[in-house]
């Protein structure tokens, strides 16, 4: 399996509060994509990076934020989280456009 | 990247082949098709990817038509395990990229039901 890890796998926080989720890679992959996923829908990118400190926005960027200062981890943060943002969130890992891209096991949060 | 359409959900009797068609009709000639599939709550997985001939792996065969605007990924031998969605993206050939082009979005899949 490719070295992928999500931290925390779960999370319940209050509305208001800041969220950050850790993305950490041990396979020196120079892509890394945050995605949301919601019940009956697919995939939704968020925010996606292309390198140390390159990063872009998705599909479904508002309210999230993201940092990449070392190739292994990607942050997603929450600023001041929603229950709309009560969600699971996938990382997932790409060396180049013609490998496959893996995923963690994802991280469920909660916005109460 | 090209637009996939496939279908929303399809059903397979344990032992037969699975059949999942995948339109890309605008794909352009540097872009590859690859087959991804989610089981239940996990991540994604990948299956098999290609570009202009078929190809199959330990897991499943991939066949891209002629014009390749579409293609179908093969289960030959569906088992219950197999029970999943299955997603179909088309990604631009290269070995780098910036920006945009590094995107990598997913539809909303076929869920796949196996059954008895």
């Amino acid at each position: 399996d490719a070295g992928i890890t999500q931290s925390p796998r779960h999370k319940v926080t209050e509305t208001g509060t800041p969220v950050t989720l850790r993305c950490h890679q041990t396979e020196n992959h120079r892509y890394m994509y945050w995605y949301r996923q919601d019940p009956g829908h697919g995939l939704r990118l968020i925010h996606y990076s292309y390198g140390v400190k390159d990063t872009d926005k998705g599909e479904v960027s508002d309210g999230y934020s993201v940092s990449r200062s070392k190739t292994e981890d990607f942050l997603l943060t929450l600023e001041s989280a929603t229950s709309s943002q009560t969600s699971v969130y996938f990382c997932a890992i790409h060396g180049g456009m013609n490998t496959e891209a893996f995923f963690g096991q994802g991280t469920r949060l909660t916005v109460v | 990247d090209a637009k996939t359409t496939q279908p929303t959900s399809m059903d397979c009797a344990e032992g037969r082949a699975a059949n999942l068609p995948c339109n890309h009709s605008t794909i352009s000639g540097n872009e590859y098709v690859y087959w991804y599939r989610q089981i239940h709550s996990q991540g994604p997985q990948y299956i098999i990817h290609g570009l202009k001939n078929n190809e199959t792996n330990e897991m499943a065969s991939l066949i891209i038509t002629e014009d390749r605007k579409s293609s179908t990924l093969i289960l030959p031998h569906a088992t219950l395990r197999d029970t999943a969605v299955y997603y179909c993206i088309v990604r631009v050939a290269g070995s780098t990229y910036t920006g945009t082009a590094s995107k990598l979005t997913f539809g909303t899949g076929t869920r796949l039901q196996v059954t008895l």
